[in-house]
């Protein structure tokens, strides 16, 4: 059965830094792309984030680009998510979610973990 | 980007057809996907490609994607159906990926 399973959020100061991780089991995890998507409350679902298959290419949505950083390890079969200067409007849930392929033009999200929530606040 | 716009909400009474639209110029040009998300839990593919369901979505979840408009019907409206929806594409102008702004279905 495939599962990805998010590490617990947190509450984190404005300015502050996180890294959430995905680890991933039930498909080998080097052949997909993999993608961040987020959730703040009462919202709908923007997308963060995705590293690609082959090259981990990455790329960031505009609203979290050269704060957060992703990044895989596919000797752990892992996904992550470094964020750094967090904002309130970064407050959300956040889904690691399994691509159907490498990133291109038929790309979506077949798997997606159960979200961890993370609070920015002081 | 570009937002793919969609009805806030549709409301359907049981056993009837409900349609959910996702709008943007030329969308029939990008493969469209799609999820269910009900509260309190992670969204849900339930149609891919535009138009196929993956395994263990029911058959009357059904999908198309023509001229500036693509469509979820769900027929045979259960209340187990009532969720959020979003729509998706791959946008190929900055390798972003795009969602709708969701649709609230409230079967009545």
């Amino acid at each position: 059965e495939v599962q990805l399973l998010e590490s617990e959020g947190g509450l984190v100061q404005p300015g502050g830094s996180l890294r959430l991780s995905c680890a991933a089991s039930g498909f080998t995890f080097s052949h997909y792309a993999m993608s961040w998507v987020r959730q703040a409350p009462g919202k709908g679902l923007e997308w963060v984030s995705t590293v690609s298959a082959g090259d981990s290419s990455t790329y960031y949505a505009d609203s979290v680009k050269g704060r957060f950083t992703i990044s895989r390890d596919n000797s752990k079969s892992t996904l992550y998510l470094q964020m750094n200067s967090l904002r309130a409007e970064d407050t959300a849930v956040y889904y690691c979610a399994k691509g159907n392929g490498d990133y291109s033009y038929y790309y979506h999200m077949d798997v997606w973990g159960q979200g961890t929530t993370v609070t920015v606040s002081s | 980007s570009y937002v793919l716009t969609q009805p806030p909400s549709v409301s359907v009474a049981p056993g009837k057809t409900a349609r959910i639209t996702c709008g943007k110029n030329n969308i029939e040009s990008q493969s469209v996907h799609w999820y269910q998300q009900k509260p309190g839990q992670a969204p849900v593919l339930v149609i891919n490609y535009d138009s196929d369901r993956p395994s263990g979505i029911p058959e009357r979840f059904s999908g198309s994607n023509s001229g500036n408009t693509a469509t979820l019907t769900i027929s045979r409206v259960e209340a187990g159906d009532e969720a959020d929806y979003y729509c998706q594409v791959w946008d190929s102008g900055s390798d972003h990926v795009v969602f709708g702004g969701g649709t609230k279905l409230t079967v009545l």
